[in-house]
């Protein structure tokens, strides 16, 4: 089926270093999402983004988060500057029509904060 | 607000047993229904959706019926494999352009 890709699969940063996590997501599809999942809790929404834009973002998307798709190449999350609570693995996801249709995710960046 | 409770952390069966895994949802919306299914190294994909209420998902052996008089989506399947060995999770758009996710149910088969 249709495949998301994350780069990296793993991130090791120092607390207050910038971090970008990329995400390929499928290629005809229009609406993105991250979402952010701690060891052994829940996944959470992060953002969902549409026509270059922030439709909804969550409590968890901090001031120092930011999302873009620059000329249709990745779609990226980028944290600046990190804190020891950004440590968590960041699934993306993509769909064809926002909604409820189906999400198709990536395997998920694993970030590590030290 | 919206959320997702799976109350079985972990669920342990032998091949051929029945399979049960509990979900209720809450939403002051009316929302889409999701099941979920995460294998190692992998993102979640999809197994199941329903849409409207009374209606039954069916997948690769996997059901569920959107309860909405018991806020309820239950999933089930007659004779579990080990292949079917996986992290299982509830979830509800809840009218919004976002997944709210249960916390995931772990399903060991012993062969």
């Amino acid at each position: 089926g249709p495949k998301v890709l994350q780069i990296p699969s793993h991130q090791i940063i120092d607390m207050g270093q910038m971090v970008t996590l990329n995400c390929d997501p499928v290629s005809n599809h229009l609406y993105f999402y991250w979402y952010k999942q701690i060891l052994g809790q829940q996944m959470e929404f992060l953002v969902n983004f549409y026509n270059g834009k922030v439709m909804e973002k969550s409590k968890l998307f901090k001031d120092q988060f930011s999302v873009e798709r620059p000329d249709g190449s990745y779609f990226t999350l980028k944290i600046q500057p990190t804190a020891l609570e950004d440590s968590a693995v960041y699934f993306c996801a993509s769909s064809l029509a926002g909604g409820r249709a189906e999400q198709f995710f990536g395997p998920g960046t694993r970030l590590t904060v030290l | 607000g919206d959320s997702v409770t799976q109350k079985q952390g972990q669920v342990t069966l032998s091949e051929d047993d029945f399979l049960f895994i509990n979900c209720t949802y809450s939403t002051t919306t009316y929302p889409t229904l999701f099941w979920y299914v995460q294998y190692p190294g992998q993102g979640p994909q999809l197994l199941l959706k329903v849409t409207t209420a009374n209606n039954k998902g069916i997948s690769r052996g996997f059901e569920a019926t959107y309860d909405k008089g018991t806020t309820s989506f239950h999933l089930q399947k007659a004779s579990v494999q080990e292949s079917d060995s996986a992290v299982y999770f509830c979830a509800h758009t809840g009218g919004a352009d976002r997944l709210t996710f249960g916390k995931g149910t772990q399903l060991i088969i012993q062969p």
